[in-house]
């Protein structure tokens, strides 16, 4: 069954710090891959996409993720965290071509984010 | 604004009545989800729309639950005889009209549903 990893409930990295979220999917056909955040009390935003091409992709707030087919992987990173990037993260795959659409999400890493 | 919009945005019922949500979407698209988020986890699918046709349901989605979306605008989710268990964020997204392989989905606020 198609499934999504988030190996890292819960991650505390300084301000000023790098930052890296781990995402693992099993996923038979071409994966559609998504990063969202999710602030207290608020809705998913939606960080950056992985549809096809190259697989360094940048999104917003300074976030990157790199695709790795050879490791079912699609892991988030940032160079520097600001105390504003603390909120939950979740990996999604969607499922595509001839299907709903629907999103398979990950439990979520949440960030906390030391001064 | 024109994203996507919940109502309410909080409800806190007793165990045993009916609660219905509403979800309104961006105008322009055709394709509405439902998701369930309990504490600690990722969202999960709960059904989807194409227009007015409920055309995929999850197993979570039992038979106290139910969906619609008569014109193909806003849609609603309601639980009848609700349970302790019931208890989470229901969230709405959108997604236009399929143009490509894939659509991205454009999220609500959530309803946060208390069943005491």
């Amino acid at each position: 069954a198609q499934s999504v990893t988030q190996p890292d409930i819960h991650i505390t990295v300084s301000e000023g710090a790098s930052l890296e979220l781990r995402c693992n999917y099993s996923y038979g056909a071409t994966p559609y891959l998504f990063w969202y955040v999710q602030s207290p009390g608020q809705g998913l935003q939606l960080l950056l996409k992985y549809f096809s091409g190259d697989t360094l992709v940048q999104g917003i707030k300074g976030f990157e993720a790199e695709f790795k087919r050879s490791q079912s992987s699609f892991n988030l990173r940032k160079p520097s965290v600001h105390w504003s990037d603390a909120a939950e993260y979740f990996c999604a795959v969607g499922y595509g071509s001839g299907n709903t659409g629907k999103l398979i999400f990950g439990q979520g890493t949440t960030l906390q984010v030391k001064p | 604004d024109t994203g996507v919009s919940q109502d309410p945005r909080h409800k806190i019922t007793k165990r045993g009545q009916n609660v219905t949500f509403r979800c309104d979407p961006i105008s322009e698209h055709n394709r509405l989800y439902w998701y369930r988020q309990t504490l600690g986890q990722g969202p999960e699918f709960l059904t989807y729309f194409q227009n007015e046709a409920q055309l995929e349901k999850s197993r979570l989605l039992s038979d106290r639950f139910s969906a619609e979306r008569p014109k193909g605008s806003f849609s609603t989710l309601e639980i009848q005889r609700t349970e302790q268990g019931d208890s989470a964020m229901y969230l709405c997204a959108s997604s236009p009209r399929r143009t490509q392989t894939y659509n991205e989905q454009f999220f609500g606020p959530g309803t946060r549903l208390t069943v005491l």
